[in-house]
């Protein structure tokens, strides 16, 4: 079982429609980072949380240590936000500063 | 520009051949890591250094290796290259404890 589970694994929205994935983990975390890969590679940080919540323009990203899940919220989803996101956390285990990632989200915003 | 920048971003080599990775990280961070993303495995850690020595190690194989120098910047090196090794080699930089993780834009490396 993989440390960091993702779902779904893709996703189909219309644009404006309010879109959430889902981001599930098994260890100790010290942080857990949003990652956006568009098509043609580069890999784009979004958020890095602790705890709470943040929110940049469309995006809103929480976290419940408690329950180690982390969600990633898209508001009025336009094309330009399909992309591939990928969780990934900092484990506490060893002092590691090593990302583990999950296989991330494909979302598809269609007009 | 995130600040982390990967030279080259394309490269396209012939198997057994060897070639060389070049990140340049942010202003000010200290840790370089060096990330491998495949179609079948995602991305993988490959190898951390922290003000030029290394940290942490992860699935790297004994073909490859890397260094970082003492103005920062780091190169991996990859060696003895087989149809396998084609993937994106991305870079990353932190001065984890104020700002995160930056990434580079990546290689894009094709054996043929």
């Amino acid at each position: 079982k993989n440390e960091v589970e993702q779902s779904p694994q893709n996703l189909t929205a219309q644009e404006g429609e309010f879109i959430t994935i889902n981001c599930s983990y098994s260890v100790g975390i010290s942080a857990l980072h949003w990652l956006q890969q568009h098509p043609g590679g580069g890999i784009v940080s979004l958020f890095m949380l602790s705890s709470g919540k943040k929110k940049h323009g469309r995006l809103i990203a929480t976290i419940n240590i408690q329950e180690k899940h982390s969600s990633l919220h898209i508001t009025a989803s336009h094309p330009r936000d399909s992309a591939v996101y990928i969780c990934a956390v900092l484990p506490t285990q060893g002092g590691s500063e090593k990302l583990v990632f999950g296989k991330g989200t494909k979302l598809t915003v269609n007009p | 520009d995130s600040g982390v920048t990967q030279t080259p971003k394309h490269l396209i080599t012939a198997t057994g051949q060897r070639v060389t990775l070049r990140c340049s990280p942010r202003s000010g961070d200290l840790s370089v890591y060096w990330y491998q993303q495949s179609l079948d495995q995602g991305l993988q850690f490959l190898i951390q250094y922290y003000n030029g020595e290394e940290r942490a190690k992860g699935n790297i194989l004994e073909r490859f290796s890397a260094q970082q120098f003492p103005d920062l910047h780091s190169e991996l090196n990859l060696s003895s290259l087989e149809l396998g090794d084609s993937a994106l080699y991305f870079c990353a930089s932190s001065n984890y404890r104020e700002r995160g993780y930056t990434f580079g834009s990546g290689t894009r490396l094709t054996v043929v």
